[in-house]
């Protein structure tokens, strides 16, 4: 079964840090595209950050840039965001997505998601 | 910066067909922003509807389909049912590994 499943998310200060995780199972997750969504109480989806899976490239959007880090780990089949100098609006639920047949279009598995509070 | 635009509530009769829109602010949708649909009850993940315009993911419903309407993309559902109910997002790839998702539909079935 293809499966996605965040952690990490959590309460943390403005200014402070945290590191989402997200295991793969069920599916090569070394030459698959991973991206990260996420999306504000009340709010609509937003794309985050996307690390494709044979190039390397990193991808991300305006609101995050310099701030965030995506990364991937292929020996443990788990996907990161490093995600610092976090502001409230950062506030978020923080889903991992695998996409569709190796490329940049379309999301394919979503995994269930993360709660990331920023406030003091 | 270009903006995707969908209607932001929609009401649809048991039964009936409905076609969302998704659009730019700036230009026109066509299959080369591979404009894919998804799905999302409150409280749960998204769920792939279409991808690359036109097509089902699976064990969607062929209920769903997806096309290009002038100059937007379009999700049509026919015969719709009480749990079609919820939120429908549709995402453009604009290049360069950016997606950008519409601000949402929110779908009433009455």
């Amino acid at each position: 079964e293809v499966q996605l499943l965040e952690s990490g998310g959590g309460l943390v200060q403005p200014g402070g840090s945290l590191r989402l995780s997200c295991a793969a199972s069920g599916f090569t997750f070394s030459t698959s595209v991973m991206s990260w969504v996420r999306q504000a109480p009340g709010k609509g989806l937003e794309w985050v950050s996307t690390f494709s899976g044979s190039s390397g490239n990193t991808y991300y959007a305006d609101s995050v840039k310099g701030r965030f880090t995506i990364s991937r780990d292929n020996s443990k089949n788990t996907l990161y965001l490093q995600m610092n100098s976090l502001r409230a609006e950062d506030s978020a639920e923080y889903y991992c997505a695998k996409r569709l047949g190796g490329g940049l279009y379309s999301f394919e598995i979503w995994g269930q998601g993360t709660m990331v509070t920023v406030s003091s | 910066q270009t903006v995707v635009t969908q209607e932001p509530s929609f009401s649809v009769s048991p039964g009936g067909t409905v076609t969302l829109t998704c659009g730019m602010t700036s230009g026109s949708v066509s299959s080369s922003y591979y404009p894919s649909w998804y799905q999302q009850t409150p409280g749960q993940a998204p769920r792939t509807l279409i991808y690359t315009t036109n097509t089902r993911s699976s064990g969607v419903p062929d209920r769903f389909s997806g096309s290009i309407l002038g100059n937007k993309a379009a999700l049509t559902i026919t015969g719709a049912q009480a749990d079609d109910e919820c939120d429908y997002y549709c995402v453009l790839y604009m290049g360069s590994g950016i997606s950008v998702f519409g601000g949402g539909t929110k779908l009433t079935v009455l």
